[in-house]
Parts: C-alpha cells; sequence; structure tokens
C-alpha cells in the first residue's frame, strides 16, 4: 500500500511569514497533485507536478516534485490570511493506475 | 474549465432510508469519476472508480450493496447510500478526469447526517 506521509499536520503562523509544507512517501509516483480544501468545500487543484525535480510556482506559492518522484514541497513567501485552510497532497502511483493516494493534509493557519 | 457538480450539498435522514447523491462533470465528459469519503479532520478516503457502462470497482472494505454507484453517462454518476446508519454520516466527495488526464476535478461535496 502506497502512503505519503504529509508535515506538520497543523501550522500557525503570523501574516508575512514564510512556511513549507512536506509530502513524502517510500514509492515513487507517476505524478503528484496538491489541493487547497475549505471547510465543508471539496478540494481544489492548485498544481499537478509529473517531472522528477519540476518546480512550479503559483504567485506566492512554490511547488516541488522530488528527483526521485517520492516526495514533494509546498512553500509559502509572505502567507496572508486568505491562504489559510486543508492543503492536501495527492500522488497517483506509477502503472496507469487512476487512484490518487491522499496524504492526511496540512491545516493551515494565517493570523493577521 | 473543468467544474464539478454534487447534489445535493447536504441531506439530513432517517436511520433506515436510502439517499441518493449525484456528481456530474458541467462542461466536460468524465471518462472517469471517483467518490471519496471524508471524516471530520481526517483525510480523503477513496470509496471506489467508476467508468460509464460499467460496474464500478470498489476499495478493500467498501461494501458495495451498501453504497451503490451507477455512472449512467459521461457527465453523471450516482452514490445511493442503502439503509443508512448514524456510522454512515461523513461528507461524500466526488471527482472526475477527463481525456485520460492525470488530474481529479473534485466536486463541492455532500454533507450526509443520518438520525
Amino acid at each position: 500500500t502506497q502512503l505519503l506521509e504529509q508535515s506538520p499536520q497543523f501550522l500557525s503562523i503570523q501574516e508575512g511569514e514564510n512556511l513549507t509544507v512536506y509530502c513524502n512517501s517510500s514509492s515513487v509516483f507517476s505524478s503528484l497533485q496538491w489541493y487547497r480544501q475549505e471547510p465543508g468545500e471539496g478540494p481544489v487543484l492548485l498544481v499537478t507536478v509529473v517531472t522528477g525535480g519540476e518546480v512550479k510556482k503559483l504567485k506566492r506559492l512554490t511547488f516541488q516534485f522530488g528527483d526521485a518522484r517520492k516526495d514533494s514541497s509546498l512553500h509559502i513567501t509572505a502567507a496572508q490570511p486568505g491562504d489559510t485552510g486543508l492543503y492536501l497532497c495527492a500522488g497517483r502511483a506509477q502503472g496507469g493506475s487512476e487512484k490518487l493516494v491522499f496524504g492526511k493534509g496540512t491545516k493551515l493557519t494565517v493570523n493577521p | 474549465g473543468a467544474v464539478v457538480s454534487q447534489h445535493p450539498s447536504w441531506v439530513i435522514c432517517k436511520s433506515g432510508t436510502s439517499v441518493k447523491i449525484e456528481c456530474r462533470s458541467l462542461d466536460f465528459q468524465a471518462t472517469t469519476m471517483f467518490w471519496y469519503r471524508q471524516f471530520p479532520k481526517q483525510s480523503l478516503m477513496l470509496m471506489a472508480t467508476s467508468n460509464e457502462g460499467s460496474k464500478a470497482t470498489y476499495e478493500q472494505g467498501v461494501e458495495k450493496d451498501k453504497f451503490l454507484i451507477n455512472h449512467a453517462s459521461l457527465t453523471l454518476s450516482t452514490l445511493t447510500v442503502t439503509s443508512a446508519h448514524p456510522e454512515d454520516s461523513s461528507f461524500y466527495i466526488c471527482s472526475a478526469t477527463r481525456d485520460s488526464s492525470v488530474t481529479q476535478y473534485f466536486g463541492p461535496g455532500t454533507r450526509l447526517t443520518v438520525l
């Protein structure tokens, strides 16, 4: 069974601070996605990374896929209260499976 | 865009009744749809994968006779929770993929409360 370990589980920071969320596994994934979920809503896709070593930027968010495609990170620069939410990483297994394996999520709170 | 809707957004029912939840891809044809369940403060757990016109594939531990999935068209999948019990109360979320893409687009979820 493929598992994705996400850390930290909870993170509370002040507006303007930087933060990094990690997603690690012993398994190789063909792709990895990051989502943000608000309470009572479905996850919203932020980014999909496919290539080992790939770096994608979305405004103040930087996503990196590990060279071996076993891990990923999400870095937020100058966090704002609007970044508050549950961040989920999800990996798609190799071998053509369409299923996603989700990490347990990181609950981020950015205080004004 | 890739918009997925769910209906209803929330439902309260009595124990023993059945509840149907719809998942629609509004602006694309979905090659595959997925059904997840999410308990409070927990991550998403995949329940089943469905393709149009074929039987759903259920994850281990998910009762297929209790959670009936019908994928009638390329834009609609339904999940019916039969003989619901309080322990079935949860947040049910569907997702869909298109054109064999790796990306899953999620619906807004349905909050089910069984009294």
